[in-house]
């Protein structure tokens, strides 16, 4: 168990809607990453988040969007979701910006039908 | 755009062979250097993290070595057993943010 807490861990929806992915850091981490996983790819960097605020941008549609709240939990919110939107999502969690190793949650599958 | 490569991109070996792969990243703005090994529906799990040039790690029958004015590191594997099957995944960290390459996927045949 690396700590890091995703929710739902699969999610099936249709095109056009909107679906919010949840990550709870490990506890004292100040950094949460979102990355996303399809088919045949590597992990895609999304967004990182530092201490609530964004911290940096990877390959994020702008249909996509993210925050971190004060509690330090993240959330993902994809919204007018496509076909080639299904993929796993991943949230890493770190201490620093990026000094320390990532802990990985357990990704949530989103599949858009 | 800052590109992360690791070769090869699968591997297929037999029970007991020794094996290596190679993680290539920039030279400039290293911070820190980590591998990841991740099991089909599993999260990736941390191997190593790296921040020295010239530094070498080892976990049991894996390893890894880094040159950070090349920019590139190895991971080796010895005596590959059929529970070293994963992905292996490095990631370039400039301190800001972690840069995967795409891994390399080790099949280890009994």
């Amino acid at each position: 168990d690396s700590g890091v807490t995703q929710t739902p861990k699969h999610l099936i929806t249709a095109t056009g809607q909107r679906v919010t992915l949840r990550c709870s850091p490990r506890s004292g981490d100040l950094s949460v990453y979102w990355y996303q996983q399809s088919l045949d790819q590597g992990l895609q960097f999304l967004i990182q988040y530092y201490n609530g605020e964004e911290r940096a941008k990877g390959n994020i549609l702008e249909r996509f969007s993210a925050q971190q709240f004060p509690d330090l939990h993240s959330e993902l919110n994809l919204s007018s979701l496509e076909l080639g939107d299904s993929a796993l999502y991943f949230c890493a969690s770190s201490s620093y910006r990026g000094g320390t190793e990532a802990f990985f949650g357990q990704g949530t599958r989103l599949t858009v039908v | 755009i800052l590109n992360v490569e690791q070769s090869p991109q699968s591997l297929h070996v037999q029970e007991g062979d020794s094996t290596n792969f190679t993680c290539s990243f920039p030279s400039s703005n290293f911070y820190a250097l980590h591998w990841y090994r991740w099991e089909t529906a599993k999260s990736p799990e941390a191997l190593f993290v790296m921040t020295l040039n010239g530094d070498e790690k080892k976990k049991g029958r894996i390893s890894a070595t880094l040159n950070t004015k090349e920019g590139y590191s190895y991971l080796y594997i010895k005596g590959s057993q059929p529970e070293d099957s994963a992905t292996y995944l490095c990631a370039f960290n400039n301190g800001n943010q972690f840069y995967f390459g795409t891994g390399t996927s080790l099949t280890v045949i009994p």
